[in-house]
């Protein structure tokens, strides 16, 4: 059990294109799911915790109007990258928490020509 | 807010030998600490985790020790295999009950030769 997926594993776009990324915990209901980046050979710094039915809650330094996060029901949360730079190009990873474990998607490889 | 540090940043040990990894924590409140195991491009795994009302777990060749009062935990690793090669997060957190963030450590990329 506790089974995270994300959509999708990877995604090429343009300069100023919006991109969403779909994150689904598959065999628990989750009303936390946080989202994350991963530069390589880095560490993972949280970006937000998105909570169902209410306004994700941002990290210092994250701008809310350029990573949306919609968790619109207890098994998917989805993050949009709008108007991508190169600079958004990353690793980007979901967790959804279950009790007191986060479980982790397998992550989306995003990159920005 | 809570800081993680994480040592040492690289570890090569011959296979069986036993590997240590080792994390200091700042908040004293946290009560929650997980380790996470990724491999190259995958997503992270939690092997084991530990709560702040025991000392030690066990879980057959990894075990985790927590010292509350120094705010330090380990990982160790005995018998270590090739397949044990990865990099190791540790992660801590205040868990209340209600919705509560990883800080997570910088990471020990964990080397196991033959």
């Amino acid at each position: 059990g506790a089974v995270v997926s994300q959509h999708p594993s990877w995604v090429i776009c343009k300069s100023g294109t919006s991109v969403k990324i779909e994150c689904r915990s598959l065999d628990f209901q989750a009303t936390t799911m946080f989202w994350y980046r991963q530069f390589p050979k880095q560490s993972l710094m949280l970006m937000a915790t998105s909570n169902e039915g209410s306004k994700a809650t941002y990290e210092q330094g994250v701008e809310k109007d350029k990573f949306l996060i919609n968790h619109a029901s207890l098994t998917l949360s989805t993050l949009t990258v709008t108007s991508a730079h190169p600079e958004d190009s990353s690793f980007y990873i979901c967790s959804a928490r279950r009790a007191l474990e986060q479980y982790f998607g397998p992550g989306t490889r995003l990159t920005v020509t | 807010g809570e800081n993680v540090e994480q040592h040492p940043s690289t570890l090569s040990v011959q296979e069986g030998d036993s590997a240590v990894i080792k994390c200091t924590y700042s908040d004293s409140a946290s009560n929650y600490f997980p380790w996470y195991k990724q491999e190259l491009g995958k997503r992270p795994q939690l092997i084991i985790d530990i709560r702040s009302n025991v000392g030690e777990k066990k879980d057959q060749r990894i075990a985790v020790t927590l010292n509350k009062t120094a705010k330090h935990f380990s990982l160790h690793i005995t018998e270590t295999q090739p397949e044990d090669s990865a990099v190791y997060f540790c992660a801590a957190s205040l868990e209340t009950g209600t919705a509560s963030k990883l800080t997570f450590g910088t990471g020990t990329r964990l080397q196991v030769t033959l």
